[in-house]
């Protein structure tokens, strides 16, 4: 399986700041036959269930505001926020789907400093 | 409204099986690739198994490979998920959720509120 791992585990920014979550997969999710990430973002607020952020690791899902943006290729990807708000306390979670045996990153706790 | 709804959790003997439900509105079903994803209390998210537009299964996880299986019913919009031999570990908030586009290879679009399943003794 693809094993994703994020950093930092959690992270505490002030409102306003810049938030950067990394994400890295044990092998790469690019497919060379269509040059595409097979990688998502999500936001999951409590209480609530994932909402889908990015796919294609830099495609916005509709709605989502253009504070968030994805960034990244192969194994390392990364979620940024460029202006930290109170409404983006949450976890975040990245996720492969190039392999059918789809797995998630352990998350990222996002707090405000 | 594009919905989906599910159903059937509660609380359950280990050993013993339990069907959860899934209600989709608001979209064509039998295009869309469905799966369920599930969270374990205080724990991160972990895809469980998805099925095809059709009813082919795409797959499962490792954990629960031979023990759950996913189908679903096009006309009446509903995807199932049969858990047996439940043991404690398959404790979570199940949720139902949506593949955007793709067959089997795209992101999960939409997303249920879930079901919880708590097994205990």
């Amino acid at each position: 399986d693809i094993v994703m791992t994020q950093s930092p585990d959690s992270l505490a920014v002030s409102l306003g700041e810049r938030a950067t979550i990394n994400c890295k997969s044990s092998q790469s999710v690019l497919y060379s036959s269509n040059n595409k990430n097979y990688l998502a973002w999500y936001q999951q607020k409590p209480g609530q269930p994932p909402k889908l952020l990015f796919y294609w690791a830099s495609t916005r899902e509709s709605g989502v505001p253009d504070r968030f943006s994805g960034s990244g290729s192969g194994t390392d990807f990364t979620l940024t926020i460029s202006s930290l708000q109170a409404e983006d306390v949450a976890v975040y979670y990245c996720q492969q789907y190039y392999s059918t045996q789809y797995t998630f990153g352990q998350g990222t706790k996002l707090e405000i400093k | 409204e594009v919905q989906l709804v599910e159903s059937g959790g509660g609380l359950v003997q280990p050993g013993r099986s339990l069907r959860l439900s899934c209600a989709a509105s608001g979209f064509t079903f039998d295009d869309y690739a469905m799966h369920w994803v599930r969270q374990a209390p205080g724990k991160g998210l972990e895809w469980v198994s998805g099925v095809r537009w059709n009813g082919d299964t795409i797959g499962s996880a490792d954990s629960v490979k031979g023990r759950f299986s996913i189908s679903r019913d096009n006309a009446k919009t509903s995807l199932y998920l049969q858990m047996n031999s439940l043991r404690a570990e398959d404790t979570a908030l199940y949720y139902c959720t949506r593949m955007r586009v793709g067959a089997t290879k795209d992101a999960f679009d939409i997303w249920g509120q879930g079901t919880m399943v708590t097994v205990s003794s």
